[in-house]
Protein backbone atom coordinates (compact mmCIF):
# COMPACT_ATOMS: atom_id res chain seq x y z
CA UNK A 1 0.00 0.00 0.00
CA UNK A 2 0.79 4.00 -0.32
CA UNK A 3 3.33 4.60 2.13
CA UNK A 4 4.13 8.80 2.84
CA UNK A 5 7.10 10.31 4.37
CA UNK A 6 7.47 13.64 5.59
CA UNK A 7 10.25 15.72 6.46
CA UNK A 8 10.91 17.64 8.43
CA UNK A 9 9.15 16.77 11.81
CA UNK A 10 10.02 20.09 13.21
CA UNK A 11 10.94 22.86 11.57
CA UNK A 12 11.55 27.01 13.12
CA UNK A 13 12.18 29.82 10.65
CA UNK A 14 11.80 33.44 11.36
CA UNK A 15 9.07 35.23 10.67
CA UNK A 16 8.69 37.06 6.81
CA UNK A 17 11.09 33.83 5.79
CA UNK A 18 9.82 31.11 3.84
CA UNK A 19 9.10 27.40 5.28
CA UNK A 20 9.38 24.76 2.77
CA UNK A 21 7.80 20.98 4.34
CA UNK A 22 8.76 17.96 1.94
CA UNK A 23 6.46 14.58 1.71
CA UNK A 24 7.14 11.40 -0.83
CA UNK A 25 5.46 8.50 -1.48
CA UNK A 26 5.81 5.10 -2.88
CA UNK A 27 2.53 4.23 -4.84
CA UNK A 28 3.30 5.68 -8.39
CA UNK A 29 -0.40 5.63 -9.26
CA UNK A 30 -1.36 7.85 -6.25
CA UNK A 31 -2.95 10.89 -7.96
CA UNK A 32 -4.19 13.23 -5.37
CA UNK A 33 -2.18 15.19 -2.76
CA UNK A 34 -3.68 17.67 -0.07
CA UNK A 35 -2.13 19.53 2.32
CA UNK A 36 -3.90 19.98 5.78
CA UNK A 37 -3.18 22.80 8.98
CA UNK A 38 -3.74 21.58 12.43
CA UNK A 39 -4.24 23.83 15.65
CA UNK A 40 -3.63 23.17 18.99
CA UNK A 41 -7.38 21.74 19.76
CA UNK A 42 -8.61 21.35 16.21
CA UNK A 43 -9.49 19.24 13.52
CA UNK A 44 -6.71 19.25 10.79
CA UNK A 45 -8.08 21.45 7.90
CA UNK A 46 -7.51 21.58 4.06
CA UNK A 47 -4.86 24.36 3.07
CA UNK A 48 -4.09 23.18 -0.57
CA UNK A 49 -4.43 20.40 -2.67
CA UNK A 50 -2.86 19.37 -6.05
CA UNK A 51 -3.55 16.78 -8.38
CA UNK A 52 -1.13 14.67 -10.80
CA UNK A 53 -2.04 16.02 -14.03
CA UNK A 54 -0.85 19.47 -12.17
CA UNK A 55 2.87 20.64 -11.30
CA UNK A 56 2.53 22.92 -9.25
CA UNK A 57 -0.48 25.39 -6.91
CA UNK A 58 -0.62 28.47 -5.78
CA UNK A 59 -2.79 29.99 -2.99
CA UNK A 60 -1.69 33.44 -2.21
CA UNK A 61 1.79 32.66 0.04
CA UNK A 62 1.41 29.38 0.00
CA UNK A 63 2.30 26.81 -3.10
CA UNK A 64 2.29 23.35 -3.89
CA UNK A 65 5.05 21.43 -6.34
CA UNK A 66 4.41 17.83 -7.56
CA UNK A 67 7.28 16.25 -9.14
CA UNK A 68 6.07 12.78 -10.07
CA UNK A 69 8.94 11.03 -11.62
CA UNK A 70 10.82 11.39 -8.18
CA UNK A 71 7.55 10.98 -6.12
CA UNK A 72 7.43 13.87 -3.86
CA UNK A 73 5.64 17.24 -3.53
CA UNK A 74 6.52 20.19 -1.65
CA UNK A 75 4.39 23.07 0.17
CA UNK A 76 5.72 26.24 0.22
CA UNK A 77 4.86 29.32 2.70
CA UNK A 78 6.74 32.67 2.27
CA UNK A 79 6.75 35.65 3.92
CA UNK A 80 5.54 33.75 7.36
CA UNK A 81 3.32 34.88 9.85
CA UNK A 82 2.28 34.22 13.41
CA UNK A 83 -0.59 32.60 12.84
CA UNK A 84 1.17 30.13 10.48
CA UNK A 85 2.47 27.90 13.40
CA UNK A 86 0.48 24.91 13.27
CA UNK A 87 1.35 21.12 12.74
CA UNK A 88 1.14 20.42 8.40
CA UNK A 89 0.41 16.69 6.93
CA UNK A 90 0.99 16.30 3.62
CA UNK A 91 -1.30 13.06 2.16
CA UNK A 92 -1.76 10.83 -0.57
CA UNK A 93 -4.38 9.30 -2.30
CA UNK A 94 -4.05 6.61 -4.84
CA UNK A 95 -6.34 6.54 -8.08
CA UNK A 96 -9.69 5.64 -7.91
CA UNK A 97 -9.41 5.10 -4.14
CA UNK A 98 -10.91 6.78 -1.32
CA UNK A 99 -8.33 6.43 1.61
CA UNK A 100 -5.47 9.18 2.42
CA UNK A 101 -2.45 8.26 3.71
CA UNK A 102 -1.13 10.81 5.89
CA UNK A 103 2.73 11.60 6.29
CA UNK A 104 3.89 12.29 10.49
CA UNK A 105 3.46 16.29 10.18
CA UNK A 106 5.85 18.77 10.67
CA UNK A 107 5.51 21.05 13.47
CA UNK A 108 6.08 24.48 12.06
CA UNK A 109 6.87 27.50 14.26
CA UNK A 110 7.04 31.05 13.39
CA UNK A 111 9.54 33.36 15.60
CA UNK A 112 8.32 36.95 15.74
CA UNK B 1 -22.15 26.74 7.00
CA UNK B 2 -21.86 23.88 9.55
CA UNK B 3 -18.99 21.90 9.28
CA UNK B 4 -18.70 18.50 10.99
CA UNK B 5 -19.47 18.03 14.39
CA UNK B 6 -18.36 15.24 16.70
CA UNK B 7 -19.55 14.82 20.09
CA UNK B 8 -18.30 15.05 22.59
CA UNK B 9 -15.22 16.86 22.49
CA UNK B 10 -13.40 15.57 25.91
CA UNK B 11 -14.26 11.79 27.44
CA UNK B 12 -11.96 10.63 30.61
CA UNK B 13 -13.80 6.86 31.55
CA UNK B 14 -12.41 4.01 33.06
CA UNK B 15 -11.08 0.78 31.26
CA UNK B 16 -13.49 -1.62 30.86
CA UNK B 17 -16.14 0.99 29.98
CA UNK B 18 -17.93 1.72 26.70
CA UNK B 19 -17.52 4.53 25.03
CA UNK B 20 -19.78 6.07 22.42
CA UNK B 21 -18.33 8.66 19.65
CA UNK B 22 -20.62 10.75 17.30
CA UNK B 23 -20.33 12.33 14.31
CA UNK B 24 -22.83 14.31 12.36
CA UNK B 25 -21.05 15.03 8.57
CA UNK B 26 -21.66 18.13 6.67
CA UNK B 27 -25.03 18.45 4.97
CA UNK B 28 -24.94 17.09 1.43
CA UNK B 29 -21.90 14.82 2.04
CA UNK B 30 -22.35 11.32 1.61
CA UNK B 31 -19.05 9.63 2.82
CA UNK B 32 -17.85 9.57 6.31
CA UNK B 33 -14.30 8.81 7.82
CA UNK B 34 -13.52 7.76 11.27
CA UNK B 35 -9.51 8.46 12.19
CA UNK B 36 -7.43 8.42 14.99
CA UNK B 37 -4.52 10.51 15.98
CA UNK B 38 -2.11 9.61 18.32
CA UNK B 39 1.60 10.82 18.65
CA UNK B 40 2.99 7.20 17.86
CA UNK B 41 0.83 6.47 15.05
CA UNK B 42 0.10 9.88 13.30
CA UNK B 43 -3.46 10.06 11.58
CA UNK B 44 -5.10 6.73 10.79
CA UNK B 45 -8.20 5.80 8.86
CA UNK B 46 -9.92 3.50 11.05
CA UNK B 47 -12.99 3.05 8.49
CA UNK B 48 -15.20 4.53 6.04
CA UNK B 49 -18.33 4.44 4.88
CA UNK B 50 -20.22 5.58 1.46
CA UNK B 51 -24.15 6.47 1.61
CA UNK B 52 -24.08 4.88 5.34
CA UNK B 53 -22.24 1.55 3.86
CA UNK B 54 -19.17 0.37 5.24
CA UNK B 55 -16.57 0.43 2.39
CA UNK B 56 -13.37 -0.43 4.17
CA UNK B 57 -13.09 -1.53 7.81
CA UNK B 58 -9.48 -2.48 7.49
CA UNK B 59 -7.95 0.28 9.95
CA UNK B 60 -10.26 -1.39 12.88
CA UNK B 61 -8.02 -2.54 15.35
CA UNK B 62 -9.80 -5.04 17.27
CA UNK B 63 -13.57 -6.00 17.84
CA UNK B 64 -13.72 -4.02 20.79
CA UNK B 65 -14.26 -1.17 18.00
CA UNK B 66 -17.65 -0.75 16.03
CA UNK B 67 -19.09 1.97 13.65
CA UNK B 68 -22.72 2.51 12.04
CA UNK B 69 -24.12 4.86 10.21
CA UNK B 70 -27.56 4.52 10.49
CA UNK B 71 -28.63 7.35 8.46
CA UNK B 72 -26.68 10.22 6.09
CA UNK B 73 -26.29 12.92 9.13
CA UNK B 74 -25.04 10.81 11.75
CA UNK B 75 -22.73 7.96 12.71
CA UNK B 76 -21.38 6.78 15.90
CA UNK B 77 -18.01 5.07 16.66
CA UNK B 78 -17.96 2.77 19.94
CA UNK B 79 -15.59 0.89 21.88
CA UNK B 80 -16.28 -1.72 24.47
CA UNK B 81 -14.55 -2.92 26.59
CA UNK B 82 -12.28 0.57 26.25
CA UNK B 83 -8.93 0.40 26.98
CA UNK B 84 -6.32 2.69 28.27
CA UNK B 85 -4.45 2.04 24.77
CA UNK B 86 -6.81 3.40 23.07
CA UNK B 87 -6.41 6.70 24.22
CA UNK B 88 -6.22 9.19 21.10
CA UNK B 89 -7.71 11.70 19.57
CA UNK B 90 -10.72 10.37 16.93
CA UNK B 91 -11.82 12.59 14.37
CA UNK B 92 -14.47 12.32 11.79
CA UNK B 93 -14.10 14.02 8.15
CA UNK B 94 -16.52 13.76 5.58
CA UNK B 95 -16.30 14.66 1.65
CA UNK B 96 -18.86 15.09 -1.03
CA UNK B 97 -19.88 12.69 -4.11
CA UNK B 98 -18.77 9.35 -2.54
CA UNK B 99 -14.90 10.38 -1.77
CA UNK B 100 -14.11 10.22 -5.41
CA UNK B 101 -12.91 12.74 -8.56
CA UNK B 102 -10.57 13.90 -5.65
CA UNK B 103 -12.90 15.42 -3.51
CA UNK B 104 -11.34 16.95 -0.11
CA UNK B 105 -12.13 15.25 3.55
CA UNK B 106 -13.63 18.15 5.96
CA UNK B 107 -12.46 17.01 9.37
CA UNK B 108 -14.43 17.92 12.74
CA UNK B 109 -12.61 19.05 16.02
CA UNK B 110 -12.30 15.69 17.14
CA UNK B 111 -12.96 13.67 20.47
CA UNK B 112 -10.25 14.09 22.73
CA UNK B 113 -10.33 10.06 24.77
CA UNK B 114 -8.78 9.13 27.51
CA UNK B 115 -9.05 5.95 29.26
CA UNK B 116 -7.85 5.59 32.90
Amino acid sequence: GENVEQHPSTLSVQEGDSAVIKCTYSDSASNYFPWYKQELGKGPQLIIDIRSNVGEKKDQRIAVTLNKTAKHFSLHITETQPEDSAVYFCAARGQGAQKLVFGQGTRLTINP
Amino acid sequence: DAGVIQSPRHEVTEMGQEVTLRCKPISGHNSLFWYRQTMMRGLELLIYFNNNVPIDDSGMPEDRFSAKMPNASFSTLKIQPSEPRDSAVYFCASSPMGGRLNQPQHFGDGTRLSIL
